[in-house]
């Protein structure tokens, strides 16, 4: 049981370049979302997703996009890179009990550098 | 809107001490409410979840406390160890995705 992973562990980028972000779960939990972590900002999330098809946006949704075809993956993907987006970015998912979320668990983060 | 608060933002106790962690949240209708500890460059890993229903959990060393009525929950530490130096966040959880608060920084000296 591998839980949560996220590749690549650390990438640079140059400004305007997009990638994709890969998080992976193996528990079967029907919520997967992504956030991104600053410092002295906390933790902000940036799209989520209730079940395979169905997503939505979290507080700071724009220059990311984010598609749920399989219950297992959840990418994110950065359409033009800008340097405001250096971030180190945290996949999560966890199971929906009524609607609401249970213990939720985290992957190890992947550190964007965009120059 | 859900607004979670944790204070302070840094705290520093000598090993062995008895630690109480604060966290609290503006909109009672909490589904349940999860405290995580993040070591630096690392993810989050769960540590308790209290159950709105619930008044606290235990696990080991810690125990967790909910008073929904006044919008707060703690974490205690008991007998605290260089270990458990490491971040601590709160989250709660409701009709809407988990809010985290920003996290209380812990040190625990030798």
């Amino acid at each position: 049981n591998a839980g949560v992973t996220q590749t690549p562990k650390f990438q640079v980028l140059k400004t305007g370049q997009s990638m994709t972000l890969q998080c992976a779960q193996d528990m079967n939990h029907e919520y997967m979302s992504w956030y991104r972590q600053d410092p002295g900002m906390g933790l902000r999330l940036i799209h989520y997703s209730v079940g395979a098809g169905i997503t939505d946006q979290g507080e700071v949704p724009n220059g990311y996009n984010v598609s749920r075809s399989t219950t297992e993956d959840f990418p994110l993907r950065l359409l033009s890179a800008a340097p405001s987006q250096t971030s180190v970015y945290f996949c999560a998912s966890s199971s929906i009990h009524r609607g609401r979320q249970e213990t939720q668990y985290f992957g190890p983060g992947t550190r964007l550098l965009v120059l | 809107k859900q607004e979670v608060t944790q204070i302070p933002a840094a705290l520093s106790v000598p090993e062995g001490e008895n630690l109480v962690l604060n966290c609290s949240f503006t909109d009672s209708a909490i589904y349940n409410l999860q405290w995580f500890r993040q070591d630096p460059g690392k993810g989050l890993t769960s540590l308790l979840l209290i159950q709105s229903s619930q008044r606290e959990q235990t696990s080991g060393r810690l125990n967790a406390s909910l008073d929904k009525s006044s919008g707060r929950s703690t974490l205690y530490i008991a007998a605290s160890q260089p270990g458990d130096s490491a971040t601590y966040l709160c989250a709660a959880s409701g009709n809407t995705p988990l809010v985290f608060g920003k996290g209380t920084r812990l040190s625990v000296i030798a």
